[in-house]
Formats: structure tokens, sequence, C-alpha cells
């Protein structure tokens, strides 16, 4: 069975400073990537998502990720964050087949000071 | 306007009751999902459906009923409402296609069982 794991439950940085969030995964096969982000009483934004080819993908909101197959891991980079990239983070991955199942990690909850 | 929405957005009740919860979806997406959030969770699968008339469960869903008689609509049935399914519950939808999944959410509906 797929898991996600994001290590870092909560992260504070300063605002114009550079972001990584981690997220570690476990699938078989080719994993399908993907990175929501959450704002306080919102649903869930796509920003990003990596299902083959280049392994820097970039996002929305100016994020990039990178996969890494030797670590099992595909970290959140931004390198400057404004004060409205204050969210909660969650790293997914997807299973290939028809239903193609999401299974989320527990999220990272970003404070961005000034 | 387009897109996915969910009502009612908050709802309380007691023990017991039962409770219904709505999505719908303006896109004609084949797939549909229902999440409950959870902190120190993240986002669990409750149930899943591939088209009208088809639903599969996901990795939480005992104490839930849903149904999908129109492709647009897919409501999730508490039975019998208990309190640790106190949540924040997610609709999602995406098109058919085993690459394409990315998933579109509902802004959720948080629901408190007293």
């Amino acid at each position: 069975a797929q898991s996600v794991t994001q290590p870092d439950i909560h992260i504070t940085v300063s605002e114009g400073a550079s972001l990584e969030l981690r997220c570690n995964y476990s699938y078989g096969a080719t994993p399908y990537l993907f990175w929501y982000v959450q704002s306080p009483g919102q649903g869930l934004q796509l920003l990003l998502k990596y299902f083959s080819g280049d392994t820097l993908v970039q996002g929305i909101k100016g994020f990039e990720a990178e996969f890494k197959r030797s670590q099992s891991s595909f970290n959140l980079r931004k390198p400057s964050v404004h004060w409205s990239d204050a969210a909660e983070y969650f790293c997914a991955v997807g299973a290939s087949g028809t239903a193609s199942k999401l299974t989320f990690g527990t999220g990272t909850r970003l404070q961005v000071t000034l | 306007d387009a897109g996915i929405t969910q009502s009612p957005r908050y709802k309380i009740t007691e023990t017991g009751r039962q409770v219904t919860l709505m999505c719908h979806q303006t896109w004609s997406h084949s797939y549909m999902f229902w999440y409950r959030q959870d902190l120190g969770h993240g986002l669990r699968l409750i149930y899943y459906s591939a088209a009208a008339d088809i639903t599969d469960k996901g990795e939480v869903p005992d104490g839930y009923v849903v149904s999908r008689s129109k492709t647009e609509n897919f409501p999730l049935t508490l039975e019998s409402a208990t309190r640790s399914q106190t949540s924040v519950y997610f609709c999602a939808s995406r098109l058919a296609g085993g690459r394409n999944n990315e998933q579109f959410f509902g802004p959720g509906t948080r629901l408190t069982v007293l």
C-alpha cells in the first residue's frame, strides 16, 4: 500500500526567506505525486504534480518540487516566501490504475513572520 | 458558478441522528471522492465513485453510506452520527483517465457531533 510522510508538522520562516517542505513516499511502482495547499477555512488547491519526465516540476505561485527516486522524496521549494504563503501544505501520492486514489500526508503548517 | 460545491458548510448535530452532506459538481467529472480531515491524520478517503451507480470503499468507510444516482451529485450520509465523526469533510472530483488524476476539492463541511 502507498503511504506519504511529511516529517515537519509546523515550520516558521521569515518573509523573503527560502522554503523547503519535505515529503517522502512509499509506492512500489512509479508514483504520481502532488502538492496541495490549503488556506484557512478553504478547500485544497493543487500547486503542482509529477507524473513522469523532468524531475523538477514547476507549479503555481512560484513553487517547484523535485522528484528524487533514489530518496523516495518529492520536496517542495520556494526561493522567497511571501506572507500570503502561510497555509497548510499536503503532499499526496496517487496509485496507478483507473481509480487513481490519492493518499495524503498529514500536512505541514507554514507560518510566515514579517 | 461552475465548480464543486458542498452543503451545508457547517452542521451541528447530536449523537444518533442521521446526517447527509451534499456534494455537487458541474464539470461532469466521472470520479468523485469523500475525505475526512482530522488533526494529525491529514485527509483520509471515506468512499469514492467511478461513475453513477458505482461506488467503493476507501480507507475509513465505517459508519458512512454513499449513493450516486446522478453524475453530478455524491451525497454522504452518516446513518447514526457518533462523536468520532466530528470532522471536516471534503468532496473532490476528477476526470476519468489513468494519468489525468488531479482532484479538485470543494470548500468542505465542518461537522460537529455533540
